[in-house]
């Protein structure tokens, strides 16, 4: 069975450009998490998908950030426009069922630089 | 509000030898807590997790971690550290109060020294 899945590994762009970033969960999971970690500090919770709709997105830093899932599969976060602060590794999970307790599973992340 | 704090953000310690992590939680409802690993360039994998269950959790690759609510500690502990045991760890702990979040900790890079 395929893990989850991120897309691209790293990327590297400028002050004001715009990113997105994939993220394909494990399939059938209905729950897609978003997480960020900025260099040396702890991975912080973005938002939680249940099928295509937001659960909770308190993380999210800004209106900068725009994280989608249409059709309930995989899912994007769009960065636009991208600031310094922006930079970090962005990890994606998914789980099977909703609850505190449930078991997620992380992809290798995306590794984000802002210059 | 939740919060964990995972004392020392790199441990040494020498092939053989006890791995002991340590992670204190702070919750106001009873926790669910995490041990994730992260080795170079992959994804974070579930060591282990309390879930109210037996204090005592019994983790992949020889880890476990005891809950202690006394202490509100959830340590992570390997009897003899192996060279493949040198990676990132990151103690996390999840509750539903409203929303459904996961708090981790900073981590903690541990090296494995022959």
């Amino acid at each position: 069975e395929a893990g989850v899945t991120q897309f691209p590994s790293h990327s590297v762009i400028e002050k004001g450009q715009t990113v997105t970033l994939r993220c394909d969960p494990i399939s059938g999971h209905d729950n897609l998490y978003w997480y960020r970690r900025v260099m040396g500090k702890e991975i912080k919770f973005l938002l939680h998908f249940v099928k295509e709709s937001k659960q909770d997105e308190s993380g999210m830093p800004n209106n900068r950030f725009l994280a989608e899932r249409t059709g309930g599969t995989y899912s994007t976060l769009k960065v636009q426009p991208a600031e310094l602060e922006d930079s970090g590794v962005y990890f994606c999970a998914s789980s099977q069922g909703t609850g505190p307790q449930e078991t997620q599973y992380f992809g290798p992340g995306t590794r984000l630089l802002v210059l | 509000a939740q919060s964990v704090t995972q004392l020392g953000s790199h441990v040494s310690v020498s092939e053989g030898a006890l791995v002991l992590l340590r992670c204190n939680y702070s919750s106001s409802v009873p926790p669910y807590l995490f041990w994730y690993v992260q080795y170079p360039n992959q994804g974070l994998q579930l060591l282990l997790k309390y879930t109210s269950a037996a204090t005592l959790v019994k983790g992949i690759n020889g880890f476990e971690a005891e809950f202690k609510k006394s202490e509100t500690s959830f340590h992570l502990t390997k009897p003899s550290a192996h060279m493949s045991d040198a990676a990132e760890y990151f103690c996390a702990v999840s509750t539903y109060t409203g929303g459904f979040k996961t708090i981790f900790g900073a981590g903690t890079r541990l090296f494995v020294k022959a």
